[in-house]
């Protein structure tokens, strides 16, 4: 059972564009939401992450929107560059009480800005 | 850079062959991780460890076993390496559930 669900698979943007990725979870005891960002030959490296009690969280040209009533979370890049065509991952996990768990990963997506 | 390492970054083996994939960190994190990704694709746990002494099976099965003696290590084992063990194998390390894990680079793993 998946439980976190990320689209698209792939995304192609044009220099300068918005880059947009969502995913959608099903447990609603997560309580932490990171996005990560995996470049050929690395791990995933955290790109930025956001608690349920804010809508919104900016650090520089991304962003992540979150809509808990919706069970749903997006990463925004703005002005995309060549630099940041790469896999990104969103995650879920559960930080405390007795269903504390690690990380559920989303499957992925495949990102290219085109110069 | 994180204080994370693997070891060997590429493997080639033959299939029956037992090998020991090495993972250390030294941010004395207490959980550690190990996922299975195919390049670009989606990532699979595996195992995981609470702490020294602990560890518990992920969501993907494995054939593989782990140990956690240490704190900073903890390696993957394969008692007999088969073809469709080729893959790549990603060590993580965090402070907590809600902290922010920590990769290594990989070791990709080919067995012929």
């Amino acid at each position: 059972q998946q439980q976190v669900k990320q689209s698209p698979q792939s995304l192609i943007v044009q220099k300068g564009g918005i880059s947009i990725i969502n995913c959608a979870y099903e447990n609603t005891a997560f309580d932490y939401f990171p996005w990560y960002q995996q470049f050929p030959g690395k791990g995933p490296a955290l790109l930025i992450a956001i608690r349920p009690d804010v809508s919104e969280k900016k650090e520089g040209r991304f962003t992540i929107s979150f809509n808990k009533s919706a069970k749903q979370f997006s990463l925004h890049i703005m002005d995309s560059q060549p630099g940041d065509s790469a896999t990104y991952f969103c995650a879920a996990s559960i930080s405390s009480g007795g269903s504390a768990r690690q990380l559920t990963f989303g499957s992925g997506t495949q990102l290219t800005v085109l110069p | 850079e994180a204080d994370i390492y693997q070891t060997p970054r590429y493997l080639v083996i033959g299939t029956g062959k037992k090998i020991t994939l090495e993972c250390s960190q030294t941010m004395g994190h207490d959980k550690m991780y190990w996922y299975q990704q195919d390049p670009g694709m989606e990532l699979h746990l595996i195992h995981y460890s609470y702490g020294v002494n602990s560890t518990e099976k992920g969501d993907l099965s494995s054939e593989s076993t782990v140990s956690r003696i240490r704190t900073e290590h903890f390696p993957l084992t394969l008692e007999s390496a088969r073809p469709s063990h080729t893959s790549q194998y990603l060590c993580a390390s965090s402070a907590g559930w809600n902290t922010e894990a920590f990769f290594g680079q990989g070791t990709r793993l080919t067995v012929v």
